[in-house]
Formats: C-alpha cells, sequence, structure tokens
C-alpha cells in the first residue's frame, strides 16, 4: 500500500510566521496534492505538482506556495500565516487503477494559527 | 461554479437501517466517481468507485447507484453500523485530467 507521511498532526503558529507543511510519499507517485478541510466547504485544492519542480495552482492559491524538489516530497509553505489558515490540511498522492485515478491521503495537519 | 454538490452536510440514521448519500454532478465528461470516507483526525480513505459506464457497483454492505441522465449519484449503506460514522466526500474524475473534484462531504452519524 501507498504510504502518505505528513509530518505533523497538530501545529500552533503565529500569525505571521512562515510556516512549512511537509508530505513525502513512498510510491514514486509523480502527482502530488495539497488540500485544506474546513467545514461545510469539503476539499478544497491549494496547490498540486505532477512532477519535480512542476506546480500549479488549485483553487485556493492565495496566501501558499509550494515545493517539490525531489519526487517523494512534496511540501506546502505559508509564507505569513493568518488566523483564516487555520485548517485541516491534507496531502494526497495520486495513484493509477485500472479503471480510475485514485488518490491516497496522508492522516492530516491540524493547524492552528492565532 | 460548484461542478459536485452533496446537498446534505448531515444524516442521522438508526443502526442496521439503511443510509442514502447524495451527489449531484453538472460535467457529462466525469469517467469514474469514488466515494471517500474520512475519520476526525484522519485522512480521507477510498471506499467505492463506479464507472461511468455502469449504474451499480456493489461491494459488500456498500451499493453506489449511477443515473447519468439526472446527473445524480448515491451511496447506499445496508445495514448502517455505528462505526460507518463519518463524513463521506463524492469525488467524480476524469481520465483526461487525472483529477479528482470532491464534493462538502456529508457527515453521517449511525446510532446504537
Amino acid at each position: 500500500d501507498v504510504k502518505v507521511t505528513q509530518s505533523s498532526r497538530y501545529l500552533v503558529k503565529r500569525t505571521g510566521e512562515k510556516v512549512f507543511l511537509e508530505c513525502v510519499q513512498d510510491m514514486d507517485h509523480e502527482n502530488m496534492f495539497w488540500y485544506r478541510q474546513d467545514p461545510g466547504l469539503g476539499l478544497r485544492l491549494i496547490y498540486f505538482s505532477y512532477d519535480v519542480k512542476m506546480k500549479e495552482k488549485g483553487d485556493i492559491p492565495e496566501g501558499y506556495s509550494v515545493s517539490r524538489e525531489k519526487k517523494e516530497r512534496f511540501s506546502l509553505i505559508l509564507e505569513s500565516a493568518s488566523t483564516n489558515q487555520t485548517s485541516m490540511y491534507l496531502c494526497a498522492s495520486r495513484y493509477r487503477d485500472r479503471r480510475f485515478y485514485g488518490y491516497t491521503f496522508g492522516s492530516g495537519t491540524r493547524l492552528t494559527v492565532v | 461554479d460548484q461542478q459536485v454538490k452533496q446537498n446534505s452536510p448531515s444524516l442521522s440514521v438508526q443502526e442496521g437501517r439503511i443510509s442514502i448519500l447524495n451527489c449531484d454532478y453538472t460535467n457529462s465528461m466525469f469517467d469514474y466517481f469514488l466515494w471517500y470516507k474520512k475519520y476526525p483526525a484522519e485522512g480521507p480513505t477510498f471506499l467505492i468507485s463506479i464507472s461511468s459506464i455502469k449504474d451499480k457497483n456493489e461491494d459488500g454492505r456498500f451499493t453506489v447507484f449511477l443515473n447519468k441522465s439526472a446527473k445524480h449519484l448515491s451511496l447506499h449503506i445496508v445495514p448502517s453500523q455505528p462505526g460507518d460514522s463519518a463524513v463521506y466526500f463524492c469525488a467524480p474524475g476524469s481520465g483526461n485530467t487525472g483529477k479528482l473534484i470532491f464534493g462538502q462531504g456529508t457527515t453521517l452519524q449511525v446510532k446504537p
């Protein structure tokens, strides 16, 4: 089974801090994604990457950037954390089933910005 | 513009009864439809899929129905168990883009 590991389960950061969320997958997948989950809004795509050093903006990229220097690692960066970025952050890696493309998710990082 | 809508934010059912979770979509180009299940403080996990060329797929207690003309799918859980209490996301996808579009989720509570 693909394993997607997010380095922190819970984080508390101060407003204005630069925050790094790390995600590692162990199956050599090319495509990786960052989502945030908020009540009533579902999963919203922040950024995704389809290869090393390749990235594309998702639906809500403002206030975020990403880094993909190695295939297995995809980092989400909050340039200057704000309270409205308090959320559950989920990283995913894409795999190919014979019938569809599916995602394997990490356990999530619950970020609180105070 | 939301391509995928789960109009019921929450659903409560009694243990042993049927749970029906609904999902509507607008894009007729979706090739497959996935359902994910998410417990609190965990990431979503894949539950069941259906291809756009099928109208039903069954896996144990879980059955997904697809009505392409109505652009509607539903997930049936029979019988419901307390361990099914979770958030369920509908996620259609396209073979061309390889991307999933997630609905807002429905929180299911199964009462003992």
